[in-house]
């Protein structure tokens, strides 16, 4: 079936290690977002990409890193200087960034203890 | 920053009840607004896409129009049913640019 992938569902790390969340699309979109959800907070954009090899820093991008070696691929690393990553993350695909529906995965919770 | 906000946070609504809810967002640069339902331990759905100022959509007992020289969107649920509840999120995209969310309008619809 076609759609996102996002891996895990729970993810549980120590402070101080960086963790990496998986996101995979196959509905061949070019646009591939991830974003932030707290508590009362809405979703907040993290990072995007237009297209491979290039992405652009959202609203929230300190403490995280991504790269898009792939189309389908696009990972994103919460590193040890995120002040608060416990957080449930989403990943989204669109057929472009202007205009175009996105398409979300399942989410990842990331909780650091 | 782009600042897309939504009213009311939260409403609880009786089975068959109509109701509406508010996005207001900047009208400068604007390119499109989206409505996305987010139904609990779910991923969001799109609901609707607009361009165009005076577009109306509809779904269902789901509807939107869009208001881009003042900045504002409005959606409509005739006849709520349980299954409406989730909670409602609006976008918007200016040209070249990701979406950016508001907090949401979550929907409680009593049987």
């Amino acid at each position: 079936d076609g759609g996102i992938t996002q891996s895990p569902k729970y993810l549980f790390r120590k402070e101080g290690q960086n963790v990496t969340l998986s996101c995979e699309q196959n509905l061949n979109h070019d646009a591939m977002y991830w974003y932030r959800q707290d508590p009362g907070q809405g979703l907040r954009l993290i990072y995007y990409s237009q297209i491979v090899n290039d992405f652009q820093k959202g609203d929230i991008a300190e403490g995280y890193s991504v790269s898009r070696e792939k189309k389908e691929s696009f990972p994103l690393t919460v590193t040890s200087a995120q002040k608060n990553p416990t957080a449930f993350y989403l990943c989204a695909s669109s057929i472009g960034v202007t205009g175009a529906e996105a398409f979300f995965g399942q989410g990842t919770r990331l909780t650091v203890v | 920053i782009l600042n897309v906000e939504q009213s009311p946070q939260s409403l609880h609504v009786q089975e068959g009840d109509s109701t509406n809810f508010t996005c207001s967002f900047p009208s400068s640069n604007f390119y499109a607004l989206h409505w996305y339902r987010w139904e609990t331990a779910k991923s969001p759905e799109a609901l609707f896409v607009m361009t165009l100022n005076g577009d109306e959509k509809k779904k269902g007992r789901i509807s939107a129009t869009l208001n881009t020289k003042e900045g504002y969107s409005y959606l409509y649920i005739k006849g709520s049913q349980p299954e409406d509840s989730a909670t409602y999120l609006c976008a918007q995209n200016q040209a070249g640019t990701a979406l950016i969310f508001g907090k949401g309008t979550t929907l409680s619809v009593s049987s």
